[in-house]
């Protein structure tokens, strides 16, 4: 158990929907990242917050938003979905308090989903 | 944009066999960490090599980092069954800060077969 926590577990929708992922990052980390995974592309970084700041953005698609509020847990928000969205979506947190591993990223489980 | 090119994608073994899985790039990363995946769950991080040339044993994994920090593999000693999963190598660019984004490759996905 990685410590990182995220729901739904699976989640089945349709094309042109909106859905919601949420995601609490480990007792004390501050920053939270997000993945898409999928079979043809691999782990590809969304976007990562810091302390409730956007700090790096990767192949985000505009249909995507995430935003992480002040307990630190953080939403990553899909519309518009398409088929082609389907795919397991991870969080993972990283930077530790004062004397840990800043740079380990831990995942959590993921959230699997099927757009119809 | 880094890439990083995992091989072989796919590998299926017996019980009792050596392997050994690649990661390679064109650029140069501040550090290359490895994680296994297995099904229906997130990746988790097996071992961070930071120094080019570096060798870290993990059991009976061997983990190396090219010399100029762009290539890295991962050994696995008389492969069990438990040893099955998918095998992501990751690298960091830069060092310390809040941002910290990681390049991931596609992975090998390993089969130990009893």
């Amino acid at each position: 158990d990685s410590g990182v926590t995220q729901t739904p577990k699976h989640l089945i929708t349709a094309t042109g929907q909106r859905v919601t992922l949420r995601c609490s990052p480990r007792s004390g980390d501050l920053s939270v990242y997000w993945y898409q995974q999928s079979l043809d592309q691999g782990l590809q970084f969304l976007i990562q917050y810091y302390n409730g700041e956007e700090r790096a953005k990767g192949n985000i698609l505009e249909r995507f938003s995430a935003q992480q509020f002040p307990d630190l847990h953080s939403e990553l928000n899909l519309s518009s979905l398409e088929l082609g969205d389907s795919a397991l979506y991870f969080c993972a947190s990283s930077v530790a308090p004062a004397g840990g591993d800043t740079k380990t990223q831990y995942f959590g489980p993921g959230t699997r989903l099927l757009v119809l | 944009t880094q890439l990083l090119e995992q091989s072989p994608q796919f590998l299926s073994i017996q019980e009792g066999e050596n392997l050994t899985v690649y990661c390679n790039s064109s650029s140069v990363f501040s550090s290359l960490q490895w994680y296994r995946q297995e099904p229906g769950e997130g990746p988790v991080l097996l071992v961070t090599v930071v120094t080019g040339g570096e060798v870290k044993k993990l059991k009976r994994l061997t983990f190396q980092f090219g010399d100029a920090r762009k290539d890295s593999s991962l050994h696995i000693t008389a492969a069990q069954p438990g040893d099955t999963g998918l095998y992501l190598c990751a690298g960091a660019p830069g060092s310390g800060g809040s941002n910290y984004k990681l390049t991931f490759g596609k992975g090998t996905l390993l089969t130990v077969n009893p």
